[in-house]
């Protein structure tokens, strides 16, 4: 079975703080996806970014950078120099294939973020 | 505007009552997936379809049920309303996926907006 985990339910980060999202994975495949997504207060979620398991990789995209390391099964997602549009709560999300050969998708909890002005 | 089209928007209903989620998935996505989102309880999956085929199903009550029609829109059917059936619940679709099937759980899913349902 999948697992995602995302130990911090909220965390509250001054503007201009650095942040860092944790997320731990469980899966049994060799072969998986992992996506960040966001979800602003107005509700809609909004993918961010997805990484195979066979690129670790790390990735920077503006203020925002990913770092997965296989050998403990995290992907984390760190967002440096918060703004105040970074407050949102963020999934993390697992996708595997399931046994009919069709793509199954875990998310963990979330975690939610406010940035303080 | 994700291109995924979800209605109502809000619905508020009493409890035993039946009420009907409707989806309409991005354009030339074959797969819809349906999602309850709690107060605390993250996104939790309860049924995806692949070209109008039921081919996964998580949490979903008996209650429940959902189907997806040939033009690839899809309902989500909750009856006998409790009031922990409270929630928003989300629609995603995602594309067939490259010929490569192995790398369909590359696939992502474009959300639609929610529908809250409320029920008193």
């Amino acid at each position: 079975a999948q697992k995602v985990t995302q130990a911090q339910t909220e965390i509250s980060v001054v503007e201009k703080e650095d942040v860092t999202l944790d997320c731990v994975y469980e899966t049994r495949d060799t072969t998986y996806y992992l996506f960040w997504y966001k979800q602003p207060p107005s509700g809609e979620l909004v993918f961010l970014i997805r990484r195979n398991s066979f690129d670790e990789q790390n990735e920077i995209s503006g203020r925002y950078s990913w770092n997965f390391q296989k050998s403990t099964s995290s992907f984390n997602f760190t967002i440096t120099a918060s703004q105040v549009v970074d407050s949102a709560v963020y999934f993390c999300a697992l996708s595997v294939l399931n046994s009919g050969g069709y793509q199954k998708v875990t998310f963990g909890t979330g975690t939610k973020l406010q940035v303080i002005p | 505007d994700s291109g995924v089209t979800q209605t109502p928007k809000h619905l508020i209903t009493a409890t035993g009552q039946r009420v009907t989620l409707r989806c309409s998935p991005r354009s030339g996505d074959l797969s819809v997936y349906w999602y309850q989102q709690s107060l605390d309880q993250g996104l939790q999956f309860l049924i995806q379809y692949y070209n109008g085929e039921e081919r996964a199903k998580g949490n979903i009550l008996e209650r429940f049920s959902a189907q997806q029609f040939p033009d690839l829109h899809s309902e989500l059917n909750l009856s006998s309303l409790e009031l922990g059936d409270s929630a928003l619940y989300f629609c995603a679709s995602s594309v067939a996926g490259p010929p490569d099937r192995l790398l369909w759980s590359a696939n992502v899913l474009t959300f639609g907006a929610g529908s809250r349902l409320t029920v008193l």
